[in-house]
């Protein structure tokens, strides 16, 4: 079945940058597009970027164009993010997610999501 | 940036009662797009309807969304004790191509 596995908590200082992996299983990878979602404690979640593996293609949502960088590795079949310049408004979990294109597009399934913590 | 509000906060409802999610666009949600997912906690969201009435694989019959324009609802017909949880709803925007979430609906065991 399709899987997606995310890399560990990280615990990380104002300023500094933090990288997460998301590791595909059970499908061809190419064959979706890929999304990373935060979620901040207690909050609702919200997307930040789009990419497309095969290829690269990234949509950003505007709140983190040119802090925030997505790649992907076809050959390991897995994406990353970096986030940088981090502050305490970026602790949330970080979660990784298929695209589900049909009638719309949507976030089907999604990695087990990776706890970033950010202070001093 | 079209902005999803829900209600209520929180619904104190017992197994077996019906429940209703609110879910209101400050803007037309173009095509429909819009979704809802279950949320319980230390888990990741789970897609339960898109496009708004389409259930996703494996979702029960239980659970079933309308709506149209800036107004949708998701209802669950009778609460089964895995059901409470949180739920979001989310639009996709085709152009620009955006994505937002609603801040929840709690489900709880009244």
């Amino acid at each position: 079945q399709v899987r997606l596995v995310q890399s560990g908590a990280e615990v990380k200082k104002p300023g500094a940058s933090v990288s997460i992996s998301c590791k595909a299983s059970g499908y061809i990878f190419t064959s979706y597009y890929f999304h990373w979602v935060r979620q901040a404690p207690g909050q609702g979640p919200e997307w930040m970027a789009k990419i497309n593996p095969s290829g690269g293609s990234v949509t950003f949502a505007q709140k983190f164009q040119g802090r925030l960088t997505v790649t992907s590795d076809t050959s390991t079949n897995t994406i990353y993010m970096e986030l940088t310049s981090l502050t305490s408004d970026d602790t949330a979990v970080y979660y990784c997610a298929r695209d589900f294109p049909t009638r719309g597009s949507w976030f089907d399934p999604w990695g087990q999501g990776t706890l970033v913590s950010v202070s001093s | 940036e079209i902005v999803l509000t829900q209600s209520p906060g929180t619904l104190s409802l017992s197994p077996g009662d019906r429940a209703s999610l609110s879910c209101r666009a400050s803007q037309s949600v173009a095509n429909s797009f819009l979704g809802w997912y279950q949320q319980k906690p230390g888990q990741a969201p789970r897609l339960l309807i898109y496009g708004t009435s389409h259930r996703a694989t494996g979702i029960p019959d239980r659970f079933s969304g309308s709506g149209s324009g800036t107004d949708f609802t998701l209802t669950i017909s009778r609460l089964e004790p895995e059901d409470f949880a949180v739920y979001y709803c989310q639009q996709y925007d085709s152009s620009p191509r955006m994505y937002t979430f609603g801040q929840g609906t709690k489900v709880e065991i009244k």
